[in-house]
């Protein structure tokens, strides 16, 4: 078990860009959440998947965002046409049971000049 | 969701213990009380989360008033390395209708300052 793996830790783009960011969960857990946090800040929650599916989305997430989780294994996070409001540290999390603790990555860092 | 109060800040002396405190008096009967806490530039970590009873494990314990309107989380010895932004959140138990899936909303939570 090596956690829940974010990549890349940071990222660095020009306004207008389309980035996307990667997240592998712990193996055996079938739940994962994306999460958006702003400096000073406790973590927003964007989207939910259950293996899969997603099944749950924030207001948050904006047409510009879209995330996936193929074979229910890792997900991407995509961000289209990048605003400087996107700034954020963006965190995944994984848990396994319905009312179990999750595991978060460290996240991965976003900065759009 | 049902919201959580604490205080914006503590301190505490090195090995002395910490009680950071938690007010949620619109909790429901469904709302598991979380505990996580995030050090600086790190993605936040689970720390502990009860139901009803007292609850204790090798980060903390948790203790949980009778009418379940506020809890407690205690560190019994501080150390430098729980110094950390602490959040307290209630998360639902997913319902038949399939409309809430445990999700976690955070609030601005409690930074704890540990000093030597």
């Amino acid at each position: 078990d090596t956690g829940v793996s974010q990549d890349p830790r940071h990222k660095i783009t020009k306004r207008g860009q389309n980035v996307t960011f990667r997240c592998d969960p712990i193996s055996e857990h079938n739940r994962l959440y994306w999460y958006r946090q702003t400096l000073g800040q406790g973590p927003e929650f964007l989207t939910y998947f259950q293996n899969e599916a997603q099944l749950e989305k924030s207001r948050l997430l904006s047409d510009r965002f879209s995330a996936e989780r193929p074979k229910g294994s890792f997900s991407t996070l995509e961000i289209q046409r990048t605003e400087q409001g996107d700034s954020a540290m963006y965190l995944c999390a994984s848990s396994l049971a319905r009312v179990s603790g999750y595991t978060f990555g460290s996240g991965t860092r976003l900065t759009v000049v | 969701d049902a919201k959580t109060t604490q205080p914006n800040s503590m301190e505490s002396n090195e090995e002395e213990p910490v009680h950071l405190p938690c007010n949620h008096s619109t909790i429901s009967g469904t709302d598991y009380i979380h505990w996580y806490r995030q050090l600086p530039s790190q993605g936040p970590e689970y720390v502990i989360h009860g139901l009803t009873s007292n609850v204790n494990n090798r980060m903390a314990s948790l203790a949980i008033a009778e009418d379940r309107k506020s809890s407690t989380l205690i560190l019994h010895r501080a150390t430098l390395r729980d110094a950390a932004v602490y959040y307290c959140i209630l998360r639902d138990v997913e319902n038949a209708g399939g409309t809430s899936y445990g999700k976690l909303t955070f609030g601005q939570g409690t930074i704890l300052t540990v000093h030597p």
